[in-house]
């Protein structure tokens, strides 16, 4: 079942803070985020696989909630580049390795 | 570096040809791989996984028989599309699970425009 991204786009100044949430009425296995270009195959961010993780680098992290049915990524002070579409993909199990791709978050930011 | 390529990157056919796009795997051995389709402004859709030395596991809705799957070896999938049709435009990219870190790294995509 596909997980559910809010919002679908968002418009940022340069150092602007923006969260993209991924739900799923199912408990999760990992949540993976990932950042596509246009024209371009996505880009892997980070794994989160721990009810209740956090992780992060630079000015990007994200959070696993207890139940590992939400996770939430935070751009910081965004930059130019951060721009992009941004996908969470998510697993409900170990066993088949695929991932199930949520609808994306357009995010623009602006100079 | 790349952990997957892809190709061809572009290709433009005609209608009724067939079309074979190769995905590699460049860092490790995969007896796993997947192949996604993505159309303009939309998310990536899982079409099948590729398994080494036996047949592919194709999703619903995905005929088997138009996108015929081969998993020669373990750094090697192949997709190919029979007889086009303008519709089967897209950009189809492949994924390989590096299990060590448990991270799917995506190739770099085909663009297939089908006139």
């Amino acid at each position: 079942q596909q997980p559910v991204q809010s919002p679908q786009a968002v418009i940022l100044r340069e150092g602007e803070d923006a969260v993209i949430n991924c739900s799923s009425s199912k408990a999760l296995y990992s949540v993976h985020w990932y950042r596509q270009k246009h024209g371009e195959a996505p880009v892997f961010l980070m794994i989160l696989l721990k009810g209740g993780e956090q992780k992060g680098h630079d000015k990007i992290s994200a959070s696993f909630n207890e139940k590992k049915q939400q996770s939430s990524l935070y751009l910081t002070a965004s930059q130019l580049s951060y721009s992009g579409t941004y996908f969470c993909g998510t697993e409900i199990s170990n066993a088949g390795n695929m991932l199930t791709f949520g609808g994306g978050t357009r995010l623009m930011v602006k100079p | 570096g790349a952990v997957v390529s892809q190709h061809p990157s572009r290709v433009i056919c005609k209608s009724g040809t067939s079309v074979k796009i190769e995905c590699r795997s460049l860092d490790f051995q995969a007896t796993t791989m997947f192949w996604y389709r993505q159309f303009p402004k939309q998310s990536l859709m899982l079409m099948a996984t590729s398994n080494e030395g036996s047949k592919a596991t194709y999703e619903q809705g995905v005929e088997k028989d138009k996108f015929l799957i081969n998993h020669a070896s373990l750094t090697l999938s192949t997709l190919t599309v029979t007889s086009a049709h303008p519709e089967d435009s897209s950009f189809y990219i492949c994924s390989v699970r590096d299990a060590r870190r448990e991270t799917q790294y995506f190739g770099p995509g085909t663009r297939l425009l089908v006139l």
